[in-house]
């Protein structure tokens, strides 16, 4: 059964420190998600990639996100400094790049920032 | 530019009971439309999509939603729910143009209760 994977599950930080979280795609998915959740904005996209090329990062703050695709099989989310409004539940998904399939989300990770 | 509104927030149900879960869109141009479901502590799943033909589309777990272009609507219902169906709703519509990404509804939480 292909899941995607996503490390750590939690991550409890301070303030300033860099956060760095990994998804595993669902092998022979071309397209992968980064999106927050909060209680207060709801489930936002903060940047997806096709084929390891970024595609729209324009959901994320620039001044201290960063997402990368070292290679198919691996995408990176790096906050750096972390700040408390960080705090959020981030998700990965990966599909097959087409408008009508099906995004495969993975179980999150739960980050505090204190 | 795409929207999705989900009116409700919260759903409560006692089991066996039917319930209809509202979802509106916006969109100049035709769309593809999602169902998807959050149990707690979990990634988002999906429950069905309408893409093309019949309006009304049958998903998983005996869930049903059907398509109305004339009202802008695409809400989710079953005819008796179980306790096993509480979690958190997302409509979604995806984005005109060659991308994959979805735009999400602010969630209803579903809430079945004996």
């Amino acid at each position: 059964d292909a899941r995607v994977t996503q490390t750590p599950r939690h991550k409890v930080t301070e303030m300033g420190q860099e956060v760095t979280m990994r998804c595993q795609p669902i092998l022979g998915h071309n397209t992968v998600f980064w999106y927050r959740q909060t209680m207060m904005q709801g489930l936002e996209l903060l940047a997806y990639f096709r084929n390891r090329a970024p595609l729209d990062d324009s959901g994320m703050p620039k001044d201290r996100f960063s997402a990368e695709m070292p290679d198919a099989t691996l995408a990176t989310l790096k906050i750096q400094p972390s700040e408390p409004r960080d705090s959020a539940v981030y998700f990965c998904a990966s599909g097959l790049g087409h408008r009508t399939d099906t995004q495969y989300f993975g179980p999150g990770t739960r980050l505090t920032v204190l | 530019a795409q929207s999705v509104t989900q009116l409700d927030s919260q759903v409560p149900v006692f089991e066996e009971a039917p319930v209809e879960l509202r979802c509106n869109y916006s969109s100049s141009v035709s769309v593809y439309l999602f169902w998807y479901v959050q149990y707690p502590n979990q990634g988002l799943q999906l429950l069905l999509k309408y893409l093309s033909g019949s309006t009304l589309v049958k998903g998983i777990n005996g869930f049903e939603a059907e398509f109305n272009k004339s009202q802008t609507s695409f809400h989710l219902r079953k005819p008796s729910v179980h306790i096993s169906d509480t979690a958190e709703y997302f409509c979604a519509v995806s984005s005109t143009g060659t991308a994959s990404k979805l735009t999400f509804g602010t969630g209803t939480r579903l809430q079945v209760t004996l």
